[in-house]
């Protein structure tokens, strides 16, 4: 994926409100889509994939949409909470099984 | 049940020095992959095993990586010759394969000095 070096993206956010973090994918022959939560010092903890022939998937809290037309992924947190503080990353599976990666996105959320 | 696991968890090696990483993946997961996390960076894609199938080495970054999978099971990734830009956190994800979820292991983080 694009590197961004040591300074990634921040989306800040108060305790208790929705969050909302965007991704954007090239591959237009990417058919499966995933995003990682990943804390400091851990590996990427899956949160909730989504296949290419939907537009939308929910799971607890977490949202993902899909837009096709625009190569855009997002992923919705409902009421976020202090544990939700971590790196997001989506990633795309596009032809071969290995997973292409997005640089990521710092969520930090403020108590 | 047991997730994928790393070892070891840290590593720090001279430059020029060979180092193996372990991985165990998740049992029963038919495909296991490799991949390289640099500080702060996103993840990249090394080597990619499927059942008995030829690996996908397309993302090994040089000759120096090597990687291999015992009994459909266990994997090693070798690196001979360590360089300083080796430096990273080494990744190993398990799936079922196909459009499958992977799940990773904890990583190993290597330092070459």
């Amino acid at each position: 994926g694009e590197s961004v070096g040591l300074h990634l993206p921040t989306l800040s956010v108060q305790e208790g409100d929705n969050s909302i973090i965007n991704c954007a994918y090239s591959n237009s022959a990417s058919d499966y889509f995933i995003w990682y939560k990943q804390e400091s010092g851990k590996g990427p903890q899956f949160i909730i994939d989504i296949r290419s022939n939907m537009d939308k998937r929910q799971g607890q809290r977490v949202t993902v949409l899909l837009n096709k037309t625009v190569k855009h992924l997002s992923l919705q947190i409902a009421a976020t909470q202090p544990g939700d503080s971590a790196v997001y990353f989506c990633a795309e599976s596009g032809g071969r099984r290995a997973l292409t990666f997005g640089s990521g996105t710092r969520l930090q959320v403020q108590p | 049940g047991a997730g994928v696991s790393q070892s070891p968890s840290n590593k720090v090696t001279e430059k020029g020095k060979d180092v193996e990483l372990r991985c165990d993946p998740i049992s029963g997961h038919t495909a296991l992959y490799w991949y390289r996390q640099s500080l702060g960076q996103g993840l990249e894609f090394l080597i990619y095993f499927q059942g008995n199938s030829a690996p996908d080495k397309s993302g090994l970054p040089s000759d120096r990586f090597s990687a291999e999978r015992t009994g459909g099971s266990v994997s090693t990734l070798t690196i001979q010759r360590t360089q300083q830009e080796d430096s990273a956190v080494y990744l190993c994800a398990s799936g079922g394969g196909g459009l499958d979820t992977q799940y990773f292991g904890p990583g190993t983080r290597l330092t070459v000095l």
